[in-house]
């Protein structure tokens, strides 16, 4: 059981936009930046964005981020079929003092 | 260019101890702080531990699964972190990353390091 909660999976059509959602608590998204990666299988995670929509260079903007509260979301606009991957949410958690994880979202393009 | 790899993986029978290795180019150690993530078979992500910089008190920190049958030890001379596990248990079976994350846009990964337990 992941202490972040995303939802297995999700999917869209090209060109369309998609949300991916992470729910955690006051001692992790409360209080502390979430991080985004994108994972290919066979591949190492990668980092979409994080803090207010801060992306390494070479991420497109069709990447983006929104938080409240204790919740953060995913989105992604004009779905491309190679954003076909696995999603992960992540935070510092306070209270356990540790990283932690959502527990993956599956997007499919359709 | 920053590169992370990581090596030592192998496989070890339930009780058993390896080493895992991280050596870092590209950027100064001292100054980062250095993570390692694992993913199981099909799973998701886990964080396994951090081992802090020397500016942020060079502490490290372990997640309730590995917190005293794993150690995280750096030696900054090398350019490489050592991940020290111990009483090794089928479900540490995993690829096992080390990366520079979570320190903002400074996130870089290895391509993992495959450990099987099993007899």
């Amino acid at each position: 059981q992941s202490v972040l909660t995303q939802p297995p999976s999700a999917s869209g059509t090209p060109g369309q936009r998609v949300t991916i959602s992470c729910s955690g608590s006051s001692s992790n998204i409360g209080s502390n930046y979430v991080y985004w990666y994108q994972q290919f299988p066979g591949m190492a995670p990668k980092l979409l964005v994080y803090k207010n929509n801060q992306r390494p260079s070479g991420v497109p903007d069709r990447f983006s981020d929104s938080k409240s509260g204790t919740s953060d979301s995913l989105a992604i606009s004009g779905l491309r079929s190679e954003d076909e991957a696995d999603y992960y949410c992540a935070a510092w958690d306070d209270s356990l003092s540790g990283w932690v994880f959502g527990g993956g979202t599956k997007l499919t393009v359709l | 260019e920053v590169q992370v790899v990581e090596s030592g993986g192998g496989l070890v029978e339930p009780g058993g101890s390896l080493r895992l290795s991280c050596t870092v180019s590209g950027f100064i150690l001292t100054n980062a702080g250095m993570t390692w993530v694992r993913q199981a078979p099909g799973k998701g992500l886990e964080w396994i531990g951090r081992s802090k910089s020397k500016n942020d008190g060079a502490t490290t920190d372990y997640a309730a699964p590995v917190k005293g049958r794993f150690t995280i030890v750096r030696d900054d001379s090398k350019d490489t972190v050592y991940l020290e596990m111990t009483s090794l248990k089928i479900e540490d079976t995993a690829l096992y990353y080390c990366t520079t994350a979570p320190y903002g846009l400074f996130d870089y990964w290895g391509q993992g390091t495959l450990v099987t337990v099993s007899s």
